[in-house]
């Protein structure tokens, strides 16, 4: 069993769409990532998160932990969104900086 | 900025050799890490390294095997490359610290045993 589920495996969107991507994880964090990968294979960090809500532009990112969720947000969506994102974890305490990841979420916008 | 480079963005090779993957971070991060990347499984961890001739399996390393010489150098090494070792390569490197945690990813390689 993967410790990091995400939904949906895949995602399609019309240009100006509201996008939720989701994320649950079942061991205790010290911090949760959300990462974007673009063809070609590069990744590049779009949050971290311990607790509550970031914005960054278009792109909100939510966390509850109490219920093991965080969510990722894109408002008015467009064709440059379009890559893998991707939700990873920190355990609690590890200085060894090890992540654990979800299989990712494949968003494909559409103009 | 930090900066993390791997030696090749694209790789062929043939069964049976033995394959190097080089990583360089230029930011004097502690540890560093090797995963594969396949269709429909995300990223798995090979190998980590958190400090110069230190490593740590991860959750697939069978048929691998590493080396972290340098600070600032990870090498992964296929000694004897199977079909099954075709996927993409990325190599990260993040700080020792609790509070700082961020990974920060190179720009992968793609690897086809054939």
């Amino acid at each position: 069993k993967n410790e990091v589920e995400q939904s949906p495996q895949n995602l399609t969107a019309q240009e100006g769409e509201f996008i939720t991507i989701n994320c649950s994880y079942s061991v205790g964090i010290s911090a949760l990532h959300w990462l974007q990968q673009h063809p070609g294979g590069g990744i590049v960090s779009l949050f971290m998160l311990s607790s509550g809500k970031k914005k960054h532009g278009r792109l909100i990112a939510t966390i509850n932990i109490q219920e093991k969720h965080s969510s990722l947000h894109i408002t008015a969506s467009h064709p440059r969104d379009s890559a893998v994102y991707i939700c990873a974890v920190r355990g609690r305490g590890s200085t060894l900086g090890r992540l654990y990841f979800g299989r990712g979420t494949q968003l494909t916008v559409w103009p | 900025d930090v900066k993390v480079t791997q030696s090749s963005r694209y790789l062929v090779k043939r069964t049976g050799e033995k394959v190097f993957l080089e990583c360089v971070q230029d930011m004097d991060h502690e540890n560093m890490f090797w995963y594969r990347q396949d269709p429909g499984l995300g990223l798995r961890l090979i190998y980590f390294s958190y400090d110069v001739k230190m490593k740590e399996k991860g959750d697939i390393p069978e048929g691998y095997s590493v080396s972290r010489e340098k600070k600032e150098r990870f090498s992964l090494i296929l000694e004897s490359a199977s079909t099954n070792q075709t996927s993409m390569y990325l190599c990260a490197s993040s700080i020792r610290d609790r509070v700082r945690p961020e990974q920060y990813f190179g720009p992968g390689t793609r690897l086809t045993v054939t």
